[in-house]
């Protein structure tokens, strides 16, 4: 069974950073783009990135080119979020799902963690 | 970018009856990327439909899906007491990767 768990989720100030992980297993990890998506409380879903298997591809929306960082381990079967200078809109659960641009294309989002919690507040 | 509108913003029925979700976008979604995901209070969202009207792994056959082009629905055809949730449709083609607004289905 797939299964993926983020962690590093807590309260910070504006303007410093934040990582986050997502530990993936009953996959084989490398083989499948893996994605972060957010909601702000009471909110709807925004896609935040988007990595290939190999972590060769990145994709960002314009929104969140060079403050977010995706990256990934495939020794540890691991995903991770920087996040740099952050802001009060960025008071949200990210979630770690399994899809997003593949070797072959792009790919819906079909295993998704419970989401780690990310305030940003003085 | 596509912009996905998701319409009624609510809609409110009772278990057993029919539910017809609508899902526009801004411009034609390529070669039927477009996802519908179930979520419930406190829960992480969940795939329910891809290609627009393919059924994830696991998912009852009275979800459908259907539509190409820019427009798209999801249909519950009788609901159950579980289906009452939150439902947004996505569209997975191309970056931007985009989410609807959401459309909740409440119980009358």
């Amino acid at each position: 069974e797939v299964q993926v768990l983020e962690s590093g989720g807590g309260l910070v100030k504006p303007g410093e950073s934040l990582r986050l992980s997502c530990a993936a297993s009953g996959l084989t990890f490398s083989s499948h783009a893996m994605s972060w998506v957010r909601q702000p409380p009471g909110k709807g879903l925004e896609w935040v990135s988007s990595i290939s298997g190999s972590g060769g591809g990145t994709y960002y929306p314009d929104s969140e080119k060079g403050r977010f960082t995706i990256s990934r381990d495939n020794s540890k079967n691991t995903l991770y979020l920087q996040m740099n200078s952050l802001r009060a809109e960025d008071t949200a659960v990210y979630y770690c799902a399994k899809g997003g641009r593949g070797s072959s294309g792009w790919y819906p989002f079909d295993y998704w963690g419970q989401g780690t919690l990310v305030t940003v507040s003085s | 970018e596509i912009v996905l509108t998701q319409s009624p913003g609510t809609l409110s029925l009772s278990p057993g009856e029919r539910a017809t979700l609508s899902c526009r976008a801004s411009q034609s979604v390529s070669s039927s990327y477009l996802a519908w995901y179930q979520q419930k209070p406190g829960q992480a969202p969940r795939l329910l439909i891809y290609g627009a009207s393919s059924r994830a792994t696991g998912i009852p056959d009275r979800f459908s899906g259907s539509g190409s082009g820019t427009d798209f629905t999801l249909t519950i055809s009788r609901l159950e007491p579980e289906d009452f949730a939150v439902y947004y449709c996505q569209h997975y083609g191309s970056s931007p990767l985009t989410f609807g607004g959401g459309a909740k289905v409440e119980i009358k």
